[in-house]
């Protein structure tokens, strides 16, 4: 079965440092997609950014950013020069097109960002 | 700009009472999703749709139904609401071809 796995459940740091938020999955497939979100603190759910499994150049997206290591089934998401406004927390979401879940996202449990001043 | 609205967005209901949580879309999107959240599980697949008049089981379905009357309108339905039910309730619009999701702001419900 398809899993996402978040191990850190917070994360502090100071703010215009960059921090890396980690997640591993499995899954049987040889081609998926895997994403992150942002959760703020009013409740919204945020697509940041995600990674194709068959493409090895790692995504990036303004100051978030992807390292992708598909021999460990890791997908870590880094934010460089961090602002207080990155504060929330942040989902790993895996999609297998090819496997019985269809279109659905398998999230992690999510890590919550605190940056401080 | 693409937009999912949810109502209501917040809901008191009594043990064995009916609940129907209500999802439209405006990204003329063929998917949606019908997600909860509960602290330790993150986000958890309850019914989803490709389209209109289509429902299909997610991973935790029991308890719930959902209806999709049309392609901006998604509800879900609980018949009789159990206070294990109460949690944070999330929409979700994705297009067939894209990956991305995009979500609602979510309704808190509460069940006594």
């Amino acid at each position: 079965a398809q899993k996402v796995t978040q191990t850190q459940t917070s994360i502090s740091v100071v703010e215009k440092t960059t921090v890396t938020m980690d997640c591993v999955y499995e899954t049987r497939d040889s081609s998926y997609f895997l994403f992150w979100y942002k959760q703020t603190a009013s409740g919204e759910i945020v697509f940041l950014i995600r990674q194709d499994s068959y493409k090895k150049e790692n995504a990036t997206v303004g100051h978030y950013s992807l390292n992708f290591q598909k021999p460990k089934s890791s997908i870590g998401l880094i934010i460089t020069a961090t602002q207080i406004e990155d504060s929330a927390v942040y989902f790993c979401a895996m999609r297998d097109p090819y496997g019985s879940s269809g279109n659905k996202l398998i999230f992690g449990i999510g890590t919550l960002l605190s940056v401080k001043p | 700009e693409a937009a999912v609205t949810q109502s209501p967005r917040n809901k008191v209901a009594v043990t064995g009472g009916k609940v129907t949580l209500s999802c439209n879309q405006t990204n003329n999107h063929n998917n949606m999703y019908w997600y909860r959240q509960d602290t330790g599980h993150g986000l958890r697949l309850i019914h989803y749709s490709y389209g209109a008049g289509s429902t299909e089981k997610g991973d935790i379905p029991d308890g719930y139904k959902a209806s999709r009357p049309s392609q901006e309108n998604f509800s879900l339905i609980l018949e009789l609401a159990t206070p294990s039910q109460t949690s944070v309730y999330f929409c979700a619009s994705g297009d067939t071809r894209q990956d991305t999701q995009y979500f609602g702001p979510g309704t808190r419900l509460l069940v006594l």
